[in-house]
Formats: structure tokens, C-alpha cells, sequence
């Protein structure tokens, strides 16, 4: 069973678009995590949230816990921002994650 | 900056041959996590430490062993390395009073090569 599932797995997109990517989980949560990998990379986090909206330049996200349910979004695209995208969530000190989103921005 | 560090980055080994990763951290954190990342499967805990000596089992142990000598340390063993642990590895760590609010921090990986 995953208890956090992610979507969509891949997605392409022309640079500018306005892009959503979104996660699910099913165990109660202190916090929930957005990761970011570039390709042959580390991984970074971007946010950490545990309620409401969190943006960062371009980049926002927003978490509805009666829902369970969490959204990354990323305006005016480029292609920098091509990457994995991970939704992880912290139940006290056990973390779980999900496979990952794989975006790919077009010039 | 904070710092966790993998020795390789990129890593070719032979069939049956011992395979050690090191991880090592700047951030005298307590908890220290070893995952391996494949393609659709995302990121699976191996081994975690949340002590100098300590280590318990994560969701895929088996092939593995670690080692936890010194607080800034975690070492992941691959006794006799076999071609389904091509993976890219990862260390990560943390400190129980950070685990709500800034959740982990990730090395930048070891893609092994088992061929």
C-alpha cells in the first residue's frame, strides 16, 4: 500500500504554462514535505507545511488537511524547473514518500 | 551551510564484491536514514540510526547491513553485491526537534552500478 500517492507520474509542459502537481496521503501527518530532484542530483526541499499556503517565488503550495490532499504549483514555467517533484509526509519521526512526479519544461 | 555528504557519486562494482557508502554529516544530527531510489518506486528506507551504535531495520534490509561508529557517520554495507542493488542511494538526516519543522536533509546520492 502507498501511503502517499502522487500526480500525475510524468508531465510535459511548454515554457510559461501554469503547472499543477498533486498528492495524496492516507496516514495522519505532522507535516507534509515538497521535494525537488535534478537529474543526477541530491534532492532539496522546497516546503514544509502543515496547513494552508506556503509561496516561494514562483512556486507555491497549498495543503487541505481535512482532505488529505496537497497541491504544487508552479507559475510562468521554465525550463530550470525541469525535475522530480516528491510529496513526503512526516507522522513523528518516520517519513514516507511518494514516487515522484517527473516534469519536463519545453522551451 | 548544512552539509551531508556521500563519498562517491557514481560507483561500478562486481558481482559478489563487499560495497561500503559512506555518509557523513556537519549538523550533529541525531537520525541518520539510508534509502535507495529506483524508477517508479520512489524512495525506500533501508537502514535508519537514531543513535552512535544504534541501527534498525526500514521497509528493505535484506542485503544490507550499516554501521554507526560515530555521531557524523553512517556507513551502508552491501555484504555480497548483487545486480538488483543497481540503485541510486541516498543518505539523509535529522534531528528529532527538526523532524516537524524542517524535515530532512538529503546527500546527493550514490548511483552504484552493479554489473
Amino acid at each position: 500500500k502507498n501511503e502517499v500517492e502522487q500526480s500525475p507520474q510524468n508531465l510535459t509542459a511548454q515554457e510559461g504554462e501554469f503547472i499543477t502537481i498533486n498528492c495524496s496521503y492516507s496516514v495522519g501527518i505532522s507535516a507534509l514535505h515538497w521535494l525537488q530532484q535534478h537529474p543526477g542530483g541530491g534532492i532539496v526541499s522546497l516546503f514544509m507545511l502543515s496547513s494552508g499556503k506556503k509561496k516561494h517565488g514562483r512556486l507555491i503550495a497549498t495543503i487541505n488537511i481535512q482532505e488529505k490532499h496537497s497541491s504544487l504549483h508552479i507559475t510562468a514555467s521554465h525550463p530550470r524547473d525541469s525535475a522530480v517533484y516528491i510529496c513526503a509526509v512526516s507522522t513523528g519521526n518516520q517519513f514516507y514518500f511518494g514516487t515522484g512526479t517527473s516534469l519536463t519544461v519545453i522551451p | 551551510d548544512v552539509k551531508v555528504t556521500q563519498s562517491s557519486r557514481y560507483l561500478v562494482k562486481r558481482t559478489g564484491e563487499k560495497v561500503f557508502l559512506e555518509c557523513v554529516q556537519d549538523m550533529d544530527h541525531e537520525n541518520m536514514f539510508w534509502y535507495r531510489q529506483d524508477p517508479g518506486l520512489g524512495l525506500r528506507l533501508i537502514y535508519f540510526s537514531y543513535d552512535v551504535k544504534m541501527k534498525e531495520k526500514g521497509d528493505i534490509p535484506e542485503g544490507y547491513s550499516v554501521s554507526r561508529e560515530k555521531k557524523e557517520r553512517f556507513s551502508l554495507i552491501l555484504e555480497s553485491a548483487s545486480t538488483n542493488q543497481t540503485s541510486m542511494y541516498l543518505c539523509a538526516s535529522n534531528s528529532p526537534s527538526w523532524t516537524v519543522r524542517y524535515g530532512y536533509t538529503f546527500g546527493s546520492g550514490t548511483r552504484l552500478t552493479v554489473v
